[in-house]
């Protein structure tokens, strides 16, 4: 079942705007990560936020956390062509270990 | 060298036939996953191994079995393909328990069942 929910669906700018993903989770979490994936590749990790932390920041991404909405964010400064790809929030599914993946944001830089 | 490598990458079947997708990890890593990938759904959780002698059910096992043959190695059987499928198939490696570490991805198996 899934757990995160990604909101837009799909998003599209031009190079050197900001993009926001929101990621909306159902039950509580200790941790939500981030990923991306470029077309038909496997996906990679970006980021881990834990349920105590209410924001973090790697290079041009920063996530927010809000463990009272059950929502995050990931936002992507200064957007470039390269950064074209879909992004995933995943929880981990109940108490276990498991992680559970959004459908996902399609995101197009246009140059 | 990936650190997890998938074979076949890609794959065309037909209807009824065994198919055996196979996943092997040099990253040391004791829990290795299954996910299958289709438009507009996502990534469900197929099967999953924290160790060799552990082997468990995802969301959608059915029509699946899996093999843990060495810590490395995750191999994903269809024991007798159908069209649905059809679909991206990912192996997955991770370190650490709860909470649950970060997951690291091969580059996915295309399976397409005719």
């Amino acid at each position: 079942s899934q757990q995160g929910e990604e909101d837009p669906q799909a998003l599209s700018i031009q190079e050197g705007e900001n993009a926001t993903m929101n990621c909306s989770y159902k039950t509580s979490i200790n941790n939500l990560q981030w990923y991306r994936q470029n077309s038909g590749r496997g996906l990679v990790h970006l980021i881990l936020i834990r349920s105590n932390e209410r924001e973090k920041h790697s290079g041009r991404l920063r996530v927010t956390l809000d463990t009272s909405k059950k929502s995050s964010s990931l936002l992507i400064t200064a957007s470039r062509a390269a950064d074209t790809a879909s992004y995933f929030c995943a929880t981990p599914q109940g108490g276990s270990e498991k992680l559970v993946f959004g459908k996902g944001t399609k995101l197009t830089v246009n140059p | 060298d990936a650190d997890v490598t998938q074979t076949p990458r890609n794959r065309i079947t037909k209807t009824g036939k065994r198919i055996m997708l196979e996943c092997s990890q040099t990253k040391g890593h004791d829990r290795m996953y299954w996910y299958r990938q289709d438009p507009g759904l996502g990534l469900r959780l197929i099967y999953y191994s924290f160790d060799v002698k552990d082997i468990n059910k995802g969301e959608i096992s059915d029509g699946y079995s899996v093999s843990r043959q060495a810590q490395a190695k995750f191999s994903l059987s269809l024991e007798s393909a159908i069209p649905n499928q059809t679909a991206l198939y990912f192996c997955a490696t991770s370190s650490v328990g709860g909470p649950t570490g970060e997951l690291f991805f091969g580059e996915g198996s295309r399976l397409t069942v005719l």
